[in-house]
């Protein structure tokens, strides 16, 4: 099956200071990939479609300039969260579709998920 | 409304006694619906998609089924290692792929 691993899988900041996550699909290209936040006992919920060289598309309700997303390659997509406060702090979760030259699957698959906890 | 609705919220069973869980979805124009299975603090894991009515997929105890307003997953004699969230997700109508995802449904399996 497609594996999706993301970096770091807990990460521990101080309130203001920014954070990266990386999403990266090993064994398969993704022009498009996804990242959801889910808190406890609670469904994922969307926060933005990223596109390999193309700006990310939001949902609505979600700072465009706090959750920055770069999609730089077809492995790679990059969640910062800037100037992080603890209500940030959440289980951010990334998806990638697989990518065949024309060819664009419909199966997301899912990394493991980075812990975010903001002091 | 495009919506995903899963019930029970939470189910406990009995090693071996098997039962169906529940998912039921509202959208204009069914593209998939798919299944994911969840470990506390981990990601989705990818179970089954169903495209179409009367589809059905099976995978070791599981059983996924479909129908024009919902979909099934029945699990035969689970063991505790069954025990996680399964979640229920249709695609969006549109073009973008994005996934609905429905509350989920907590099961535990006790030995």
């Amino acid at each position: 099956g497609a594996v999706v691993s993301q970096h770091p899988s807990r990460v521990i900041c101080k309130s203001g200071t920014s954070v990266k996550i990386e999403c990266r699909s090993l064994d398969f290209q993704a022009t498009t990939m996804f990242w959801y936040r889910q808190f406890p006992k609670q469904s994922l919920m969307l926060m933005a479609t990223s596109n390999e060289g193309s700006k990310a598309t939001y949902e609505q309700g979600v700072e465009k300039d706090k959750f920055l997303i770069n999609h730089a390659s077809l492995t790679l997509s990059t969640l910062t969260v800037t100037s992080a406060h603890p209500e940030d702090s959440s289980f951010y979760i990334c998806s990638a579709i697989w990518t065949s030259g024309a060819l664009l699957g419909e199966t997301q698959y899912f990394g493991p998920g980075t812990r975010l906890l903001v002091l | 409304e495009d919506q995903v609705t899963q019930s029970p919220e939470a189910l406990r069973l009995q090693e071996g006694e098997s039962s169906s869980l529940n998912c039921s979805y509202t959208v204009s124009g069914l593209r998939g619906l798919f299944w994911y299975r969840q470990d506390p603090g981990k990601g989705p894991e990818f179970l089954f998609t169903l495209y179409s009515a009367g589809e059905e997929k099976e995978k070791e105890r599981l059983k996924a089924t479909l129908t024009k307003k919902e979909s099934f997953l029945h699990i035969t004699a689970p063991k505790p290692e069954d025990s996680a969230t399964y979640l229920c997700a249709v695609q969006a109508p549109d073009s973008s792929y994005k996934l609905i995802f429905g509350s989920g449904t907590r099961l535990l399996v006790r030995p």
